[in-house]
């Protein structure tokens, strides 16, 4: 099965601290990953894909094979970064679509 | 463009009593419709997922089901629910061949 695993429940910094928010995958396979993101009271949204590389919002995901990971980044943290963020696999076979479990980022003045 | 409704956005309901959640998508045909529940420390639950009308597929045995009447609505049911139903719902939708997901506000459901 295509799975995800966030390590970290919450990460906490301040306010132009680098931030790495981690995810692991755990399957065979093409690794198209994603990251999604939910702020205070809005609807959960995709924030990048990796096999489009680019950077929003300052946030970059590289995909590590070796490691299986696909860390999102991001040099300087800002306080509105603070939200809830998911990893997830591409869909399943049967098009399932799953998530990590999260990982909050507060950032604090 | 296409948007997804739900409601209601928030629910107060007493233990025993039924519930009904819809969610409608516009602008697009025969998407992937998907029900999450998510719950602080277990992050986003895979609930029904449909691939088309009258099909349901469920991730997780509970108190709870779900029905596909039309190619574009996705209904939450529960003939009774009990005080663990409480959470965060919420709604999705996927073209096919696509990978986005695109969500819906979400409803949040006490059971008191």
């Amino acid at each position: 099965a295509q799975r995800v695993t966030q390590p970290e429940k919450l990460l906490s910094v301040f306010k132009g601290a680098p931030v790495e928010l981690k995810c692991n995958y755990s399957y065979s396979g093409s690794p198209e990953l994603f990251w999604y993101v939910q702020y205070s009271r809005q609807r959960l949204q995709l924030l990048l894909r990796h096999i489009s590389r680019e950077s929003i919002k300052g946030f970059t995901a590289d995909l590590n094979k070796g490691e299986t990971s696909f860390h999102l980044k991001k040099p300087f943290a800002q306080e509105e970064d603070s939200a809830m963020y998911y990893c997830a696999p591409p869909p399943g076979g049967y098009s399932t679509l799953t998530f990590g479990k999260g990982t909050m980022l507060l950032v604090s003045p | 463009s296409q948007t997804i409704h739900q409601w209601p956005a928030t629910l107060v309901q007493p233990v025993g009593s039924p519930l009904s959640l819809e969610c409608t998508v516009e602008g697009t045909s025969n998407p992937n419709l998907y029900w999450y529940r998510q719950a602080a420390g277990r992050g986003l639950q895979l609930l029904f997922y449909s691939v088309g009308i009258g099909q349901i597929s469920s991730e997780v045995p509970q108190n709870l089901s779900a029905s596909r009447p039309q190619d574009r609505q996705f209904i939450l049911s529960s003939k009774k629910l009990l005080l663990s139903d409480s959470g965060f719902y919420l709604c999705a939708w996927r073209a096919k061949g696509d990978t986005e997901a695109f969500f819906g506000q979400g409803t949040r459901l006490t059971v008191v």
